[in-house]
C-alpha cells in the first residue's frame, strides 16, 4: 500500500517565518508535486520533481522553494511566510509517465498540511 | 499551458439518483484524465481514469466518457448513495503533469 507522509496535519506560523513542510513517499516513486488546495480553486501545483535535485515550476510558484535531495523526501518551503499563504498543502508521488503502464501515472495523495500564517 | 474547466461547482441529487460531472481542457496533448474523490477531511483517492485512446470506461456504479476531439471528459455516478458524497476533481495529464479542475461538491440526499 502506498504511503505519502506529510511531517504536520496542523501548523501555526507568524508572518515572515521561515517554514518548511515535509513529504516523505515509501513506493519509490520518481516524481513528486507539491498542490495548495484552497475551497473553490481546486488543486493548484506549486512545484514538481522528476528526480532527485530535479525541479519545475508548477502554476503558482511566487514565494515558493523546493528541495529534493533524496528520491523518498520533497520539501516545500515558505522562504518568508505571508498571511496569503495560509492554506491546506497536499502532496503528491507518482511514477514517471513512460513505464509501460499508464496506471502508474496516478498520484497518491498525503492527508495535507493546514498551514495557518498569523 | 493546459486549462481545465469543471462543472458544475456544486450537485445535489437524492439518493438513487445519476449524478453528472463535466469537464474541458485544452491542451490536445493531454493523454491521460483521472478523476479523485475527496472525502470532508480525507485525502484525495483515485476512483476512475482514462486514457486518450479509449472513449469510456465503466466501474460498477461510475462510468467516464471521453471525447478527444471536443476535448471534453465527464463523470457519471449512477444510483448514488449518502457515501457518494465528497468533493470531484477531473484532471488532464500530460507527460505526467496533472492540471485539476476546480472541483464539484457532490452531496446526495437520503
Amino acid at each position: 500500500d502506498v504511503k505519502v507522509t506529510q511531517s504536520s496535519r496542523y501548523l501555526v506560523k507568524r508572518t515572515g517565518e521561515k517554514v518548511f513542510l515535509e513529504c516523505v513517499q515509501d513506493m519509490d516513486h520518481e516524481n513528486m508535486f507539491w498542490y495548495r488546495q484552497d475551497p473553490g480553486l481546486g488543486l493548484r501545483l506549486i512545484y514538481f520533481s522528476y528526480d532527485v535535485k530535479m525541479k519545475e515550476k508548477g502554476d503558482i510558484p511566487e514565494g515558493y522553494s523546493v528541495s529534493r535531495e533524496k528520491k523518498e523526501r520533497f520539501s516545500l518551503i515558505l522562504e518568508s511566510a505571508s498571511t496569503n499563504q495560509t492554506s491546506m498543502y497536499l502532496c503528491a508521488s507518482s511514477f514517471p509517465p513512460f513505464t509501460g503502464s499508464y496506471a502508474k501515472n496516478i498520484q497518491y495523495f498525503g492527508a495535507g498540511t493546514r498551514l495557518s500564517v498569523l | 499551458g493546459e486549462n481545465v474547466e469543471q462543472h458544475p461547482s456544486t450537485l445535489s441529487v437524492q439518493e438513487g439518483d445519476s449524478a453528472v460531472i463535466k469537464c474541458t481542457y485544452s491542451d490536445s496533448a493531454s493523454n491521460y484524465f483521472p478523476w479523485y474523490k475527496q472525502e470532508l477531511g480525507k485525502r484525495p483517492q483515485l476512483i476512475i481514469d482514462i486514457r486518450s485512446n479509449v472513449g469510456e470506461k465503466k466501474d460498477q456504479r461510475i462510468a467516464v466518457t471521453l471525447n478527444k476531439t471536443a476535448k471534453h471528459f465527464s463523470l457519471h455516478i449512477t444510483e448514488t448513495q449518502p457515501e457518494d458524497s465528497a468533493v470531484y476533481f477531473c484532471a488532464a495529464t500530460n507527460a505526467g503533469k496533472s492540471t485539476f479542475g476546480d472541483g464539484t461538491t457532490l452531496t446526495v440526499k437520503p
